[in-house]
């Protein structure tokens, strides 16, 4: 398996709180995306990094962002967290811009 | 605006008969149209994939169809087996791109 790793796994958090989750890999790769997991809409990509400090925006972008200040640290910040923010959130890793690897996910609630 | 777009959303088949997702796609600048199976509490995995100058990829039981003129395709299952029992999501990916799109997936579900 891809040495890809979030955290936390598992999140609770409060309408209007700061959440952060993170992306960690072990594979040097250059790309690395964020996506969002909703019934019904399958996977939607929030902000996605070509690089270090290098990051764009997705389809789902509003509320999120994103740094990237080492190859192998990739987070997705909430502002100011909102209920339409629940999801599962998934981090993926490329080399090659086309076949990725998925991290386990993150499960957020948002009371 | 839904890059690639999937159906059905659900998929009901027997033991031993053939699935069929179908996938359709906009941006022509996409390069790579890979497949990936999920698993309840699992992220996605790579399943099969197919660049647009083929227009037929076989590994096993899987299949993929490409049409390139009417910028879709289909994953097909061969045989299908209840250990198939997952999500399915089509994606769109490479070219000029630096981003991955994916369907809105099909849970498939295989009956014994």
């Amino acid at each position: 398996d891809a040495g890809i790793t979030q955290s936390p796994r598992h999140k609770v958090t409060e309408t209007g709180t700061p959440v952060t989750l993170r992306c960690h890999q072990t594979e040097n790769h250059r790309y690395m995306y964020w996506y969002r997991q909703d019934p019904g809409h399958g996977l939607r990509l929030i902000h996605y990094s070509y690089g270090v400090k290098d990051t764009d925006k997705g389809e789902v972008s509003d509320g999120y962002s994103v740094s990237r200040s080492k190859t192998e640290d990739f987070l997705l910040t909430l502002e100011s967290a909102t209920s339409s923010q629940t999801s599962v959130y998934f981090c993926a890793i490329s080399g090659d811009r086309r076949s990725a690897f998925f991290g386990q996910g993150t499960r957020l609630t948002v009371v | 605006q839904q890059q690639v777009k999937q159906s059905p959303q659900s998929l009901i088949v027997q033991k031993g008969g053939i699935s069929i997702i179908n996938c359709a796609y906009e941006n022509t600048a996409f390069d790579y149209f890979p497949w990936y199976q999920q698993f309840p509490g699992k992220g996605p995995a790579l399943l099969i994939a197919i660049r647009p100058d083929v227009s037929e990829k076989k590994e096993g039981r899987f299949t993929i169809s490409f049409n390139k003129s009417a910028k879709q395709f289909s994953l097909h299952i061969m045989d299908s087996q209840p250990g198939d029992s997952a999500t399915y999501f089509c994606a769109a990916s490479g070219g000029g791109n630096n981003d991955m799109r994916f369907g809105a997936g099909t849970r498939l579900t295989v009956k014994p």
